[in-house]
């Protein structure tokens, strides 16, 4: 089946502590995202990446962390969480990084910082 | 830089009643257009996206939405709701680089 999945699916953490948030597509897409969903804020884009080794900023790349060394995954780092960063994230990717390319979304992580 | 903005964070309807969530964008270009669904406690599923080959589009789950330029709409329609359709929806238009802007959402509430 093809299919963006995220993992953990849920983490509580605490200030400071360094975690990674994991995605992988199996589709074959050569561009992937990362978003977060704020209540009232919709969506917003972190980070994304158009191809293996190539990645760029979002509109809120503060705070965050992203590598792609393989075509199918791309893992969110935080390195130094603070609680401005619970949210609910996304991956998401497409088959090329076109204005017209429908992204496909992970099923989200949850993510608390206390 | 472009924009979307959504009327109504909260939409009520009856089942069997039109549903319809408004979606206003803001683009000096011609824009690709989106709606998204997501259902409780899951990701985002594409609804129906518009790519300029025509003004009325139809995607899954029986909805529609129309491309009115000269209004900067996007609004999505259902002429019957169902309760099925309890989600929050969100219009998206796609700007360089593929990076979807998102509006802040709309949650449907149907009622029986």
């Amino acid at each position: 089946e093809a299919q963006v999945t995220q993992n953990p699916r849920y983490l509580i953490t605490v200030t400071g502590k360094k975690l990674t948030v994991t995605c992988s597509q199996n589709m074959n897409h050569e561009y992937m995202s990362w978003y977060r969903q704020d209540p009232g804020l919709g969506l917003r884009q972190i980070y994304y990446s158009m191809n293996v080794e190539v990645t760029d900023k979002g509109d809120v790349p503060e705070g965050y962390k992203v590598s792609r060394k393989e075509k199918r995954n791309f893992p969110l780092i935080l390195e130094s969480p603070s609680p401005n960063q619970t949210s609910l994230y996304f991956c998401a990717s497409s088959l090329l990084a076109g204005v017209q390319d429908t992204q496909y979304f992970g099923p989200g992580t949850r993510l608390t910082v206390l | 830089a472009q924009s979307v903005t959504q009327l109504g964070s909260h939409v009520s309807v009856s089942e069997g009643a039109l549903v319809l969530l408004r979606c206003n964008y803001s683009s000096s270009v011609p824009p690709y257009l989106f709606w998204y669904v997501q259902y409780p406690n899951q990701g985002l599923q594409l609804l129906l996206k518009y790519t300029s080959a025509a003004t009325l589009v139809k995607g899954i789950n029986g909805f529609e939405a129309e491309f009115k330029k000269s209004e900067t709409s996007f609004h999505l329609t259902k002429p019957s709701a169902h309760m099925s359709d309890a989600a929050e929806y969100f219009c998206a238009v796609s700007q360089y680089g593929n990076k979807l802007v998102f509006g802040a959402g709309t949650i449907l509430r149907v009622k029986s």
